[in-house]
């Protein structure tokens, strides 16, 4: 099945510690993305990569760190940085950046 | 002003009835629209994309498109209450970036 899966589903980070969440993708898309949501508000915009080995800051990257070395792989870090990282967070890719873009199932990050 | 703009409802809507979901939005320069529908706890998934002026219809969903006074709806014919959900608005402008407005709430009433 072509899709686009993120894991854990569930992740919890104590304070100082960097977690990193995954993303994979089979649909041979060039673009990904990560957002993040938070109850009231829309999604909102991470990094993006346009294609393998390049990627550029969104709205709210501070905190954030990503890699994109292959093509249908593009994981998020959450640094000690990231002061606030309770969120839900999603995954999308798409054919190029301006194409229809597609989500993954997201990740819940808690923090104890 | 925000880029792209919903009202949070809820919308509340009998079974079986229409529902009409409105957005506008800033950028006079976007060429794509989309609407998302997002169950509680889970991630949007796309319902209807559009790019031209006019009405596109898919099945019970009709998205409506006015360029010239900066507006994008979703209509829902005979509304269950599996509808019930959160509908994302979404455009992509200038930047080349989607952005997405905050969602309105749907609830359709057995």
């Amino acid at each position: 099945d072509g899709g686009i899966t993120q894991s854990p589903k569930y992740l919890f980070r104590k304070e100082g510690q960097n977690v990193t969440l995954s993303c994979e993708q089979n649909l041979n898309h060039d673009a990904m993305y990560w957002y993040r949501q938070d109850p009231g508000q829309g999604l909102r915009l991470i990094y993006y990569s346009q294609i393998v080995n390049d990627f550029q800051k969104g709205d709210i990257a501070e905190g954030y760190s990503v890699s994109r070395e292959k093509k249908e792989s593009f994981p998020l870090t959450v640094t000690s940085a990231q002061k606030n990282p309770t969120a839900f967070y999603l995954c999308a890719s798409s054919i190029s950046v301006k194409e229809t873009q597609y989500f993954g199932p997201g990740t819940r990050l808690l923090v104890l | 002003q925000k880029e792209v703009e919903q009202n949070s409802g809820p919308l509340s809507v009998p079974e079986g009835a229409i529902a009409s979901l409105n957005c506008t939005y800033s950028d006079r320069v976007s060429q794509s629209f989309f609407w998302y529908r997002q169950y509680s706890g889970k991630s949007p998934e796309l319902i209807m994309s559009i790019y031209s002026n006019g009405d596109k219809e898919d099945g019970r969903f009709t998205a409506q498109l006015n360029k010239a006074s900066q507006y994008v709806s979703l209509l829902i014919r005979d509304s269950q209450p599996s509808d019930s959900a959160t509908y994302l608005c979404a455009v992509i402008g200038a930047t080349n970036k989607l952005i997405f407005g905050t969602g309105t709430l749907l609830a359709v009433q057995p």
